[in-house]
């Protein structure tokens, strides 16, 4: 299987920052790599697919890079709204589908 | 507007098997990509994906998963089923179904299972 580790787990930053939150694969997934938003008690949202393609109605702030086992997801302008838990997730075909253990992004 | 709705009993003893549905409404399970995926999220854990099924009934499930999965579909209802056999206190968690098999654009809500006599 294809284990798939986030850093930092939890980061601090403030309304305006640009962060970024990187996601490395212990194998080649090419760029089928996903990005989620998870908050509090609700299920998650998909932000980015095949590693840079913006999901419809996402806002323009979020991008992703990277391809091969380094990926990584920017948020340009930090909004109020975006404080929540990231999860990476890769689908390469020869192998099941998993995800990253999670980025807590907080308040500073 | 797809929405996916989970359903099925939130207390299942050890031993025992878990049984969830998910009703899908505003699209029809044999339309688009028509791959439907069961997720799990152990309390305060990240996510495991557990198998998805195809509108023609194929199916592929994780292999830590599989001995104990059985995910089937019913297009007349428009619905999606996850079996779990011979549970344990490990297989809490909340239960998601979710639209696609490789990424996953909409999501139910999420129903807590809980394992316990």
């Amino acid at each position: 299987d294809i284990q798939m580790t986030q850093s930092p787990s939890t980061l601090s930053a403030s309304v305006g920052d640009r962060v970024t939150i990187t996601c490395r694969a212990s194998q080649n997934v090419y760029s089928w790599l996903a990005w989620y938003q998870q908050k509090a008690g609700k299920a998650p949202k998909l932000l980015i697919y095949k590693a840079s393609s913006l999901e419809s109605g996402v806002p323009s702030r979020f991008s992703g890079s990277g391809s091969g086992t380094e990926f990584s997801l920017t948020i340009s302008s930090l909004q109020p709204d975006d404080f929540a838990t990231y999860y990476c997730q890769q689908y390469n075909t020869y192998y099941p589908n998993s995800f990253g253990q999670g980025t807590k992004l907080e308040i500073k | 507007q797809v929405q996916l709705q989970e359903s099925g009993p939130g207390l299942v003893k050890p031993s025992q098997t878990l049984s969830l549905t998910c009703t899908v409404s505003g699209g029809s399970l044999s339309s688009g990509a028509s791959y439907w995926s069961w997720i799990r999220q152990h309390p305060e854990k990240g996510l495991e994906w557990i198998g998805y099924v195809h509108y023609s009934g194929s199916t592929y499930y994780n292999p830590s998963l599989k001995s104990r999965v059985t995910i089937s579909i019913d297009t007349s209802k428009n619905q999606f089923s996850l079996k779990m056999s011979s549970v344990t206190a490990a297989d809490t968690a909340v239960y998601y179904c979710a639209r696609g098999g490789n990424n996953f654009d909409y999501w139910g809500q999420g129903t807590l299972v809980t394992v316990s006599s």
